[in-house]
């Protein structure tokens, strides 16, 4: 079945313990993206990756990193989790982007992370 | 910068009602639109997109958009909606290459 999957799917933590939400997708795509989702603020980019080492900022980059070092998996870490980044968290991934970034986004079940 | 606007943040229905969202983007240069839905305890999955041609686009579940150019809007309509439309919808554009902007979202009930 083709599909986004992340993990975990529920994390409490405290500030400024090291995590790490993985992110797989088993269709080939090339763009796989992170975002957030917070209440009232719909859901807004942090991360993505155009391709294989091929990574760049979204609009809320701020605490986090990524890495693509396959193109079936997409890291999303937190090395130093705050409070204000409580939220949910989605994975996606679209076959090819660029020029021509008509492609539907497939998103993942979603991370629930509470720092404490 | 692209931004996306969703007018409704929260709209009730009775079943049968018409339903039209809102949205409207900022950009200056060609976009691609879409409607993406989040049904209670399920993944984002689109529901229509558009990116050329007949500006009038149809999705699943009998829903329709409409792209106006000229007024850089994206309104998404349903003739009837039933209670299994209750659901978070959310516009978004892709414009810069890599960059995607989600709206703020709708949350639409639907009372039986």
């Amino acid at each position: 079945e083709a599909q986004v999957t992340q993990n975990p799917r529920y994390l409490i933590t405290v500030t400024g313990k090291k995590l790490t939400v993985t992110c797989s997708q088993n269709m080939n795509h090339e763009y796989m993206s992170w975002y957030r989702q917070d209440p009232g603020l719909g859901l807004r980019q942090i991360y993505y990756s155009m391709n294989v080492e091929v990574t760049d900022k979204g609009d809320v980059p701020e605490g986090y990193k990524v890495s693509r070092k396959e193109k079936r998996n997409f890291p999303l870490i937190l090395e130093s989790p705050s409070p204000n980044q409580t939220s949910l968290y989605f994975c996606a991934s679209s076959l090819r982007r660029g020029a021509a970034s008509t492609d539907t986004q497939y998103f993942g079940p979603g991370t629930r992370l509470t720092v404490l | 910068a692209q931004s996306v606007s969703q007018h409704n943040h929260h709209v009730i229905l009775s079943e049968a009602a018409s339903l039209e969202l809102g949205c409207n983007y900022s950009y200056g240069g060609t976009v691609n639109l879409f409607w993406y839905v989040q049904y209670p305890g399920q993944h984002l999955q689109l529901l229509l997109k558009y990116f050329s041609g007949d500006p009038l686009v149809k999705g699943i579940k009998g829903f329709e958009a409409e792209f106006i150019k000229s007024k850089f809007s994206f309104n998404l309509r349903k003739p009837s909606v039933q209670w299994s439309d209750t659901a978070e919808y959310f516009c978004a554009v892709n414009a810069n290459a890599g960059k995607s902007t989600f709206g703020d979202g709708t949350t639409l009930t639907v009372k039986p």
